[in-house]
C-alpha cells in the first residue's frame, strides 16, 4: 500500500523567488514518483516523474525535483516562481513495476504567487 | 494528435438517478483509468482497464462500474447516485498499465447531484 503526504495546503511566495513545494511517501515497495500541476477548471499535467533512474529529476517549466530514499521525499521545487505557477500541485505514487491500482495522489498544495 | 476527450463536460443529476460519463483515449494507448477527485481533494482511483480488462479497483461500492471498448474508449457508470457522488471525474489514458508509463488527463466531467 502506498500513501502520500504533501506537507502545507497553501504556500505563499514572491514573484521572482524559491518554489518549494514538499512531499512525502510511504511506500511498502519501490516507488514511481510523480508531480502533476492543475490549473482551475482544467485537468491534471504532469510536470515530473521519477521512475528509479537518476534521483534528481528535470521536469518542464523550470522544475525539478530531487527523490530521497533516506528521508522518503520528494519534494518539488523551482528556482524562480512566475506568476503562471499559481495552480494546485499534486504529488503521486505508484507502485514500481506495477500500476494496476493506478496512482496515490495526495492532498495538493495551491501554489499563490504574490507579485 | 488529440489528447484524452471526456464527455459531457458538465452535468446535473437527482439523487438516486444513473449517470455514464464518457472517455476516448489518447490515439495508441490501451490503457484507461477513472479518478474521483472531490472538491478540496487529491483524486481518488477508481477503476483501470487494459485491453478491454478490468486491472484494478480502488475502494468504491459497486454503484460503480466501467468497462472498456474494442476502440479503447471507455465508460463509467454510477447508479443510485448520492449527494456525495458530487465530484469531478477525471479519465487518464497510458500506453499500457499506469505505473511505469505516463498517465495524461482529460480536462474531466463535473457532476452535480443534487
Amino acid at each position: 500500500a502506498q500513501s502520500v503526504t504533501q506537507l502545507g495546503s497553501h504556500v505563499s511566495v514572491s514573484e521572482g523567488a524559491l518554489v518549494l513545494l514538499r512531499c512525502n511517501y510511504s511506500s511498502s515497495v519501490p516507488p514511481y514518483l510523480f508531480w502533476y500541476v492543475q490549473y482551475p477548471n482544467q485537468g491534471l499535467q504532469l510536470l515530473l516523474k521519477y521512475t528509479s533512474a537518476a534521483t534528481l529529476v528535470k521536469g518542464i517549466n523550470g522544475f525539478e525535483a530531487e527523490f530521497k530514499k533516506s528521508e522518503t521525499s520528494f519534494h518539488l521545487t523551482k528556482p524562480s516562481a512566475h506568476m503562471s505557477d499559481a495552480a494546485e500541485y499534486f504529488c503521486a505514487v505508484s507502485a514500481a513495476g506495477g500500476g494496476a491500482d493506478g496512482l496515490t495522489f495526495g492532498k495538493g498544495t495551491h501554489l499563490i504567487i504574490q507579485p | 494528435d488529440a489528447g484524452v476527450t471526456q464527455s459531457p463536460t458538465h452535468l446535473i443529476k437527482t439523487r438516486g438517478q444513473h449517470v455514464t460519463l464518457r472517455c476516448s483515449p489518447i490515439s495508441g494507448h490501451k490503457s484507461v483509468s477513472w479518478y474521483q477527485q472531490v472538491l478540496g481533494q487529491g483524486p481518488q482511483f477508481i477503476f483501470q482497464y487494459y485491453e478491454k480488462e478490468e486491472r484494478g479497483r480502488g475502494n468504491f461500492p459497486d454503484r460503480f462500474s466501467a468497462r472498456q471498448f474494442p476502440n479503447y474508449s471507455s465508460e463509467l457508470n454510477v447508479n443510485a447516485l448520492l449527494l456525495g457522488d458530487s465530484a469531478l471525474y477525471l479519465c487518464a489514458s497510458s500506453l499500457s498499465l499506469a505505473g511505469t508509463y505516463e498517465q495524461y488527463f482529460g480536462p474531466g466531467t463535473r457532476l452535480t447531484v443534487t
